[in-house]
């Protein structure tokens, strides 16, 4: 059974750091991983999906690179704003488009 | 397109009660996806369809749980008889077309069951 961890589980950095958020998973077979962001009483809207031939993408400030073989992804967001404050989420696809969630990282920015 | 709609946007019900949770996935999506999410147990996978057929509903809790998708617009999340732990927050999602793989969310339906 997939299982999705995410580490740190909440950071807390000042405006214009750049940070790194982790994501790992428990079975390498997967087609997809996806990286969410959450703000509070909100829906969830999709930042980057990488493929699973794929090793990154990047949109903006934002880089998610994926490593099947040792169960990884990270989400680097660069120059962090307060704007950033929320809660990023990666989910992974297995097969038959099942989507198995990790629990979240917490993230505050600083003015 | 207006996005994944959800309605209603909250839900305050007594035990016992019918809820009934509704979708309207985004036009030429093939997939819809519903998820409860919790603060103890995070977003979990309840079901998901593929061309209004469900593909695996091994998440639904239990048999008070049920998912409809009479057509390509629009999908129902049913709970009968509800319960207290049934309070979260539910989720639509759809993927496809141009996107493919690509999930994206509805804003949610925040079920409270006294």
């Amino acid at each position: 059974k997939q299982e999705v961890t995410q580490i740190p589980a909440a950071l807390s950095v000042p405006e214009g750091e750049n940070l790194v958020l982790n994501c790992s998973f428990t079975d390498s077979a997967i087609y997809n991983l996806q990286w969410f962001r959450q703000d509070p009483g909100k829906g969830l809207t999709s930042l980057l999906l990488i493929q699973s031939s794929q090793r990154e993408q990047t949109s903006g400030r934002l880089n998610a690179s994926l490593d099947k073989s040792s169960g990884r992804s990270t989400l680097y967001i660069a120059a962090s704003q307060p704007g950033d404050s929320a809660t990023y989420l990666c989910a992974v696809e297995g097969n038959g488009q099942n989507f198995v969630f990790g629990p979240g990282t917490r993230l505050s920015v600083l003015p | 397109d207006a996005g994944v709609i959800q309605s209603p946007r909250h839900e305050v019900t007594e035990m016992g009660q019918e809820v009934t949770l509704r979708c309207k996935p985004i036009s030429g999506h093939d997939y819809l996806f519903w998820y409860r999410q919790t603060m103890m147990r995070g977003l979990e996978l309840l079901i998901y369809f593929n061309n209004n057929v469900p593909i695996d509903d091994s998440g639904m809790p239990e048999d008070r749980f049920s998912a409809k998708m009479p057509n390509a617009s629009f999908s129902n999340l049913k709970i009968q008889p509800s319960e207290p732990r049934d309070s979260a927050v539910y989720f639509c999602a759809s993927s496809g077309g141009s996107s493919y793989n690509e999930q994206f969310f509805g804003p949610g339906t925040r079920l409270t069951v006294l």
